[in-house]
C-alpha cells in the first residue's frame, strides 16, 4: 500500500498569499496517477488536479500541479478568500487507492 | 449537469445492516466506473470501493480490506444507480459515505450520506 504523508498539517495564510502544500509518497507513485481535491466543511471533496499537473475542468489557473515520483506539489499562487479549506493527495496508480490525512489552509 | 444523489443512510445497531443507494444523472453511467468512499467525522478519506462497467463476463469489484467479506458493490444500469450493501455494521464503520465517477481520479461526487453505527 501506498502511503501518503501530507505536510504541513496545516498552513495559515493571508488572502493574496502563495500557498505551497506537499505530498509525499511511500514509494514512487508510476505515470504521476496522483490526484489533489479541495473540501470545504459539509461539503464533498471537489477534484482540482490529476496526472499530477492537470487542472479538472473549471478549475482556476492559480491553482498548479507539480511533481514526479514520489514528491508532489499543490500550489495556490495568490489565495482567494474561497480557498480557505482542507486539501487532499489521492494516488491511483495501485490498488489500495490511498489519500493522504489533508492539509488544512486557514485563514491567519 | 451531472448530479450524483446518495441515500439510504441512518441510524443502525453493531452487527446491522444497511443499503445505500446513488442515483446519478447527466453522464454515461453504463460506461463509468463507479466509486465508493467514506468519509468518518472529522477525519480523512478512505476509499471504500469500486466497480467496473459492465462486461460480458460481468463487472470487476474492489473492496477495501476494511470492508471486505462485508460489503458489497452492484449496479443497475438500466436505473443508472450504484449500491453499497452493508452487512456487520461495525462502530467504526460510521461515516458520511459519497459516491463518485471514476476509479482513477474522482471528477464527480455526490453530497454523501451518513451512516451511523452506534448502541
Amino acid at each position: 500500500e501506498i502511503v501518503l504523508t501530507q505536510s504541513p498539517g496545516t498552513l495559515s495564510l493571508s488572502p493574496g498569499e502563495r500557498a505551497t502544500l506537499s505530498c509525499r509518497a511511500s514509494q514512487s507513485v508510476s505515470s504521476n496517477y496522483l490526484a489533489w481535491y479541495q473540501q470545504k466543511p459539509g461539503q464533498a471533496p471537489r477534484l482540482l488536479i490529476y496526472g499530477a499537473s492537470n487542472r479538472a475542468t473549471g478549475i482556476p489557473d492559480r491553482f498548479s500541479g507539480s511533481g514526479s515520483g514520489t514528491d508532489f506539489t499543490l500550489t495556490i499562487s495568490r489565495l482567494e478568500p474561497e480557498d480557505f479549506a482542507v486539501y487532499y493527495c489521492q494516488q491511483y496508480a495501485t490498488s489500495p487507492r490511498t489519500f493522504g490525512q489533508g492539509t488544512k489552509v486557514e485563514i491567519k | 449537469q451531472v448530479r450524483l444523489a446518495e441515500s439510504g443512510g441512518g441510524l443502525v445497531k453493531p452487527g446491522g445492516s444497511l443499503k445505500l443507494s446513488c442515483a446519478v444523472s447527466g453522464l454515461n453511467f453504463g460506461d463509468s466506473y463507479m466509486s465508493w468512499i467514506r468519509q468518518a467525522p472529522g477525519k480523512g478519506l478512505e476509499w471504500v470501493s469500486y466497480i467496473s462497467p459492465s462486461g460480458r463476463s460481468g463487472s470487476t469489484l474492489y473492496y477495501a480490506d476494511s470492508v471486505k467479506g462485508r460489503f458489497t458493490i452492484s449496479r443497475d444500469n438500466a436505473k443508472k444507480s450504484l449500491y453499497l450493501q452493508m452487512n456487520s455494521l461495525r462502530v467504526e464503520d460510521t461515516a458520511v459515505y459519497y459516491c463518485a465517477r471514476g476509479h482513477y481520479e474522482l471528477g464527480y461526487w455526490g453530497q454523501g450520506t451518513l451512516v451511523t453505527v452506534s448502541s
